[in-house]
């Protein structure tokens, strides 16, 4: 399995609500990662997760909080978000973590969920 | 502050066609460059180039790093439709952090 999948595709929500984005991988990779992308923008980092710790965190508001239950599982939990807040959010796993000390390998990116906060 | 800057921002061809696309990049402790295509949705790799002059081929497609100069290239020949995309380099300075260009948009007309 060379995938991942993200759930869900879509979702709208509004600036009180509370909501989740998972992301799931089965390839062994012990590196995931959240990013964010704005229209026509590349992707932007949020958090990085290596061997189910938080490695890197962004600078990113407290209303987007990660989670990383087990190696196959990444979530990012929302709440509160501002409108500004909508984007297209794409997770990504890699082969090695960042803290292997080695070049890891090129990161494999799920569909996305696209966020729509009103 | 790390950057990398990628031209031309957009480019339309025929198919048949060779384009350059090209990547700048100024970071401290470099360890990776990546090419990504990403069309409607998520990116996808195409290669990732860590040694100056060893160039990668696939398929129609080949990438080279210069570390000296700071930049890479993507060439790809003989273009189809289906290379219409936006392509994307990111270089990887401190581990796990990747630096994303604005990115290419590639439009091969028929």
């Amino acid at each position: 399995d060379t995938e991942v999948t993200q759930t869900p595709k879509h979702l709208v929500m509004g600036m009180t609500n509370k909501k989740s984005l998972k992301c799931e991988q089965h390839m062994g990779h012990r590196a995931m990662y959240w990013y964010k992308q704005k229209a026509k923008k590349p992707p932007e980092l949020m958090f990085v997760y290596s061997y189910e710790k938080l490695s890197i965190n962004e600078s990113v508001p407290s209303r987007f909080s990660p989670e990383c239950p087990n190696s196959s599982l990444l979530n990012l939990h929302l709440h509160a978000l501002q409108p500004e807040d909508s984007a297209l959010y794409l997770c990504a796993s890699s082969q090695r973590g960042p803290d292997s000390g080695t070049f890891y390998n090129e990161q494999f990116f799920g569909p996305g969920t696209r966020l729509t906060v009103l | 502050e790390d950057k990398v800057v990628q031209s031309p921002l957009s480019l339309v061809v025929h198919e048949g066609d060779t384009v350059t696309l090209n990547c700048s990049y100024e970071v401290t402790n470099f360890r990776s460059l990546l090419w990504y295509k990403q069309e409607k949705k998520a990116p996808t790799f195409l290669f990732m180039l860590t040694s100056s002059g060893i160039e990668k081929k696939s398929g129609r497609l080949s990438s080279i790093l210069d570390k000296k100069e700071l930049f890479s290239i993507l060439n790809i020949t003989a273009t189809q439709t289906g290379d219409s995309a936006v392509y994307l380099c990111a270089v990887e300075a401190i581990a796990g952090k990747s630096t994303f260009g604005d990115g290419t948009t590639l439009t091969v007309k028929p």
